[in-house]
């Protein structure tokens, strides 16, 4: 079976700081997404990385792809309070994503 | 714009009482999702179609089904809702040409069981 753990599972920041979001597997994924949900809405792709060792940045967030494709981490730099919401990574998975157990972050003004 | 449509937003049943949740999507793409998402979980994938072909997940219960009559429509049927049934229900879509882009998702159906 295969699995995504996400920590931390809870994250309350003040505006301004730093974080960083873990997503690990025992399994080999071919490409790995990462989702922000907000409350009462669908998740939204944020972007996918596909290359052991990739990095990608999207203004303020930096994704990393582990070289082995297994794991990967998001970092936000100077948080806002829009940045609020349910992160999920999701690896694919022939047809399905297998989501992480998500981590939900609450970034204080 | 193309999107993923979900009605109702909010549904609320009572016990036993079978309701039907639809999805449509004006993307054109081959498949399509369900997922049930309980309060700060993950979304946990019910079954999907790619095209007409069915996929059920090896854990999703009998009282949930659903039905594709086109590319365009989904609908999930829960047959006799119970109280652990109530939960977001999200529909997504993907098309397997469009590798990288991941799934698109609809805003979800609330659902209340009294």
């Amino acid at each position: 079976t295969q699995l995504l753990e996400q920590s931390p599972q809870f994250l309350s920041i003040q505006e301004g700081e730093n974080l960083t979001v873990y997503c690990n597997s025992s399994s080999v994924f071919s490409s790995l997404q990462w989702y922000r949900q907000e409350p009462g809405e669908g998740p939204v792709l944020l972007v996918t990385v596909v290359t052991g060792g990739e990095v990608k940045k999207l203004k303020r967030l930096t994704f990393q792809f582990g070289d082995a494709r297994k794991d990967s981490s998001l970092h936000i730099t100077a948080a806002q309070p829009g940045d609020t919401g349910l992160y999920l990574c999701a690896g694919d998975s022939t047809d399905k994503l297998i989501f992480g157990t998500g981590t939900r972050l609450q970034v204080f003004p | 714009d193309a999107m993923v449509i979900q009605n109702p937003r909010y549904q609320v049943t009572q016990f036993g009482k079978p309701v039907t949740l639809s999805c449509s999507q004006t993307l054109n793409h081959n498949v399509m999702y369900w997922y049930q998402q309980k309060s700060s979980q993950a979304p946990k994938l019910l079954f999907h179609y790619y095209d007409k072909d069915f996929n059920n997940e090896a854990d999703t219960p009998d009282n949930f089904q659903s039905r594709r009559p086109n590319t365009s429509f989904c609908f999930l049927d829960i047959r006799s809702p119970g109280l652990g049934d109530a939960a977001m229900y999200l529909c997504a879509t993907s098309s397997p040409g469009l590798a990288g882009v991941g799934q698109f998702f609809g805003p979800g159906t609330r659902l209340t069981v009294l």
